[in-house]
């Protein structure tokens, strides 16, 4: 069972477009959502994060946004760049356990010169 | 710069040989993962561990088991190698308890069974 969904599952988009990743969860015990980068042969790396107390968290040209009543969060990239060409997951994690950060499935997204 | 490092980038075996994947960790992480990824399906856990010498499954264990006999090492084998384990494997490590950090990954190692 997939404890966060993720769509869609690949993207494409003209440099300078607004590509948006969306996620959605049911665990209302989750207080933590990251989304991870992952360029061609390299393992995924943290990218941005935010926690359920705040709606909006940017860095740079990447934006979270977060819906915590429809338990749904997104990642906007601004101005996206041919660079930003990657495969990006969500996740969702809870403080218990070792085992605490479940992925979405990814979204393969290429940016168009 | 804190890292997890996998022993190779790219491994090429046979079938039926038994195959070793190597991770080391230099955070004092308790917890350490190994997941396969491949096309369309997202990152998959095979197993994970909480402690030296403590393993737990994950979703897709069978034909692989691990080892963790130093905090900072964890191994991945795959006990006879078939042509359906051909992917790439990435492990991961955590702190415990620790919701706001997530997981740190290595490069990966892809693993092609011929």
């Amino acid at each position: 069972q997939q404890q966060v969904k993720q769509s869609p599952q690949s993207l494409i988009v003209q440099k300078g477009g607004i590509p948006i990743i969306n996620c959605a969860y049911e665990n209302t015990a989750f207080d933590y959502f990251p989304w991870y980068q992952q360029f061609p042969g390299k393992g995924p790396a943290l990218l941005i994060a935010i926690r359920p107390d705040v709606s909006e968290k940017k860095e740079g040209r990447f934006t979270i946004s977060f819906n915590k009543s429809a338990k749904q969060f997104s990642l906007h990239i601004m101005d996206s760049q041919p660079g930003d060409s990657a495969t990006y997951f969500c996740a969702a994690s809870i403080k218990t356990g070792a085992n605490n950060l479940f992925f979405g499935t990814g979204t393969r997204l290429t940016v168009i010169p | 710069d804190v890292k997890v490092t996998q022993s190779s980038r790219y491994l090429v075996k046979r079938t039926g040989e038994k195959v070793f994947l190597e991770c080391v960790q230099d955070m004092d992480h308790e917890n350490m993962f190994w997941y396969r990824q491949d096309p369309g399906l997202g990152l998959r856990l095979i197993y994970f561990s909480y402690d030296v010498k403590m393993k737990e499954k994950g979703d897709i264990p069978e034909g692989y088991s691990v080892s963790r006999e130093k905090k900072e090492r964890f191994s991945l084998i795959l006990e006879s190698a078939s042509t359906n384990q051909t992917s790439m494997y990435l492990c991961a490590s955590s702190l415990t308890g620790a919701s706001g950090y997530g997981y740190t990954f290595g490069s990966g190692t892809r693993l092609t069974v011929v």
